[in-house]
């Protein structure tokens, strides 16, 4: 069975600031890992993914997340916050192949100006 | 190379009347996943279907939900007798066929809202 748990549902940093989003995950399987970002009335845009190569993975707009199977996770960071950042961001497992998608609950990040 | 659409981006329906959002995949995507996120939550997966199968609909309502994946043409997500509580955004993703590698990444639409007045 798989699940995914996102720590925090708000975030809230100052603009300059890093971020930090946390996500705690289980699987029976190797897993694939996702974060998405969501802006207001908009689709889903994947940042970046996990998919059993290196541990630190490096996706869009500066964001990155490292894989801890130790501690059976997948925490977003970026080292200094934009404005244009403010978004829900979604953690998601899944297993090979994509069949069974798991998706977070979610982490609303404020940016302060 | 056109993303995921769906239309119709908004959809006003009174209760009792029946809702029909469509969703056309990427091209050379032949996985389609339907989701539903109510205000303020999370996505919920509702459906997975591929060309003419429903693969996985564990995620929908037992009565007056449908989806359907035909051989030609856009998957449709359908609700007979809207109620309130169906007022939602529901996204459609999309991700490459079995034949080609695929890592789970899906591929989202804008989604379509529903409101049930």
């Amino acid at each position: 069975a798989q699940s995914v748990t996102q720590l925090d549902s708000h975030v809230s940093v100052s603009e300059g600031t890093p971020v930090l989003l946390r996500c705690n995950y289980s699987s029976s399987y190797s897993p694939s890992l996702f974060w998405y970002v969501q802006h207001p009335n908009k689709g889903l845009q994947l940042l970046l993914k996990y998919t059993s190569a290196a541990t630190l993975v490096k996706g869009i707009n500066g964001f990155e997340a490292e894989f801890k199977k130790s501690e059976t996770s997948f925490h977003l960071t970026k080292p200094s916050a934009h404005m244009s950042d403010a978004a829900e961001y979604f953690c998601v497992v899944s297993n090979t192949g994509g069949f069974k998608t798991i998706f977070g609950a979610g982490t609303r990040l404020f940016v302060k100006a | 190379n056109a993303g995921v659409m769906q239309n119709p981006r908004h959809l006003v329906r009174r209760r009792g009347q029946e809702a029909r959002l469509r969703c056309s995949p990427m091209k050379g995507h032949s996985h389609v996943y339907w989701y539903r996120q109510l205000p303020e939550e999370g996505l919920k997966f509702m459906v997975y279907l591929q060309k003419e199968n429903i693969i996985d609909e564990s995620g929908m309502p037992k009565e007056r939900f449908s989806a359907e994946f035909p051989k030609e043409g856009p998957s449709i997500l359908r609700i007979q007798q809207v109620v309130r509580g169906d007022s939602a955004a529901y996204f459609c993703a999309s991700s490459p066929s079995s034949g080609q590698v695929n890592t789970g990444e899906l591929f989202f639409g804008e989604g379509s809202r529903l409101t049930v007045l």
